[in-house]
Formats: structure tokens, C-alpha cells, sequence
């Protein structure tokens, strides 16, 4: 089965520092990554996802994310945060893109809180 | 285009009492799935739909939980006879039959329920 890890139940960053959620996964297959983000009182809208092409993945709101083999991660960062992206960042997994194995399995998630 | 629709929005019940939430996804997606979302935790999936047909309900406590999704498209998930550790959210997202170039769930804002 796969899993995601997210390290820090809670994350604090100040306006317009760099913001780094951190990620690690297990998978015995190659895995299709996904980072979701759930604003207060609204449902889960993806941010960006890992599907075996560009390690290197850019998504919305200006974060991007890394997949390293090497170090089995799929860290989230965003150069500059904004108060806007006060909210809770899901990390998740799946089997693979077919019919029958889409789901998500996703990490417990990090709050993060941005400091004026 | 609309997004998934849930209701309600909040519930509060006794336990051993039963409660029934809805869901009707984004048009023209086939694919469906309920995740229960316990605070502090991340999505866990209970059941997938395929039109009609459930593809997976491993992970659905069938002893209490049951989903239907008749002709195909809104779905209905009951909880009988409700326990304390039922309190949860209950998210519902949909895909499209493109999910394997997507790679995307469409969430609902969720059935917040509380089981006293």
C-alpha cells in the first residue's frame, strides 16, 4: 500500500518569507504526487500534481514542488507568502492514473499560518 | 459549470440515531467517491462509484455506512445507528472520465457532522 508522510501538523511562516511543507512518500510502483490545499469552510481544489514527466512541477498561486526519488519527496514550497495562503495543504498519493486505481491516500496535512 | 453540491452542511445528532447526506457531482463526471475527514486527519475514502457500480468499498464500515448512487449520478451516503466516532466531515468529489490526463477530484465544501 502506499502512504504519504507529512512532516509538521503545523507550519508558521512571516509575509513575504519562503514557505517550505514538507512531504515524503512510499510506494513499491512509481507514484503519481498531488498536493491539494482546503481553504476554511471550502473543499479540497488541487494545487499541483507530479505525473512521471517534469520533476519539476509548477501549479497554482505561484507554489511549485520537487519530486526526488533519491530522498522519496515531494516537497512544497512558494518563494514569497502571502496572507492569502493561510490554509491547510494536503499531500497525496496514487496507485496510478487508470480506471480502478485513481484514488488519493492522502498525509494528515499542515496548517499553515502566516505571520504579518 | 458547477461544482459539486453537498447538504447539508451541518449536522448534529444523538448517537444511534441515523443521518443521510447527499451529493450530486460536477455534470457529466462518472466517477464518485465519499472520503470521511475526522478532524486532524486527512481525507480517508470510504467508497468510489463508476456510473452505478461500486468500484471500491473496502474501507466502508458496512455494518452502519451505505451509499447508493442510483441512474448514475447524485449519490446518497446513511450512517445507522450513528456512533461518537462518526464525527466527521464527509466529503464527496467527483472526476471526470479524463481523470487519467487530469489527475484531478473535484471536492464538495462537505457534510460536517456531529454525533453527541
Amino acid at each position: 500500500a502506499q502512504s504519504v508522510t507529512q512532516l509538521g501538523s503545523h507550519v508558521s511562516v512571516s509575509e513575504g518569507a519562503l514557505v517550505l511543507l514538507r512531504c515524503n512518500y512510499s510506494s513499491s510502483v512509481p507514484p503519481y504526487l498531488f498536493w491539494y490545499v482546503q481553504y476554511p469552510n471550502q473543499g479540497l481544489q488541487l494545487l499541483l500534481k507530479y505525473t512521471s514527466a517534469a520533476t519539476l512541477v509548477k501549479g497554482i498561486n505561484g507554489f511549485e514542488a520537487e519530486f526526488k526519488k533519491s530522498e522519496t519527496s515531494f516537497h512544497l514550497t512558494k518563494p514569497s507568502a502571502h496572507m492569502s495562503d493561510a490554509a491547510e495543504y494536503f499531500c497525496a498519493v496514487s496507485e496510478g492514473l487508470d480506471f480502478g486505481n485513481e484514488k488519493l491516500t492522502f498525509g494528515t496535512g499542515t496548517r499553515l499560518t502566516i505571520i504579518p | 459549470e458547477a461544482g459539486v453540491a453537498q447538504s447539508p452542511r451541518y449536522k448534529i445528532i444523538e448517537k444511534r440515531q441515523s443521518v443521510a447526506f447527499w451529493c450530486n457531482p460536477i455534470s457529466g463526471h462518472a466517477t464518485l467517491y465519499w472520503y470521511q475527514q475526522i478532524l486532524g486527519q486527512g481525507p480517508k475514502l470510504l467508497i468510489q462509484f463508476q456510473n452505478n457500480g461500486v468500484v471500491d468499498d473496502s474501507q466502508l464500515p458496512k455494518d452502519r455506512f451505505s451509499a447508493e448512487r442510483l441512474k448514475g449520478v447524485d449519490s446518497t451516503l446513511k450512517i445507522q445507528p450513528a456512533k461518537l466516532e462518526d464525527s466527521a466531515v464527509y466529503l464527496c468529489a467527483s472526476s471526470s472520465g479524463q481523470w487519467g490526463q487530469t489527475g484531478e477530484l473535484f471536492f464538495g465544501e462537505g457534510s460536517r457532522l456531529t454525533v453527541l
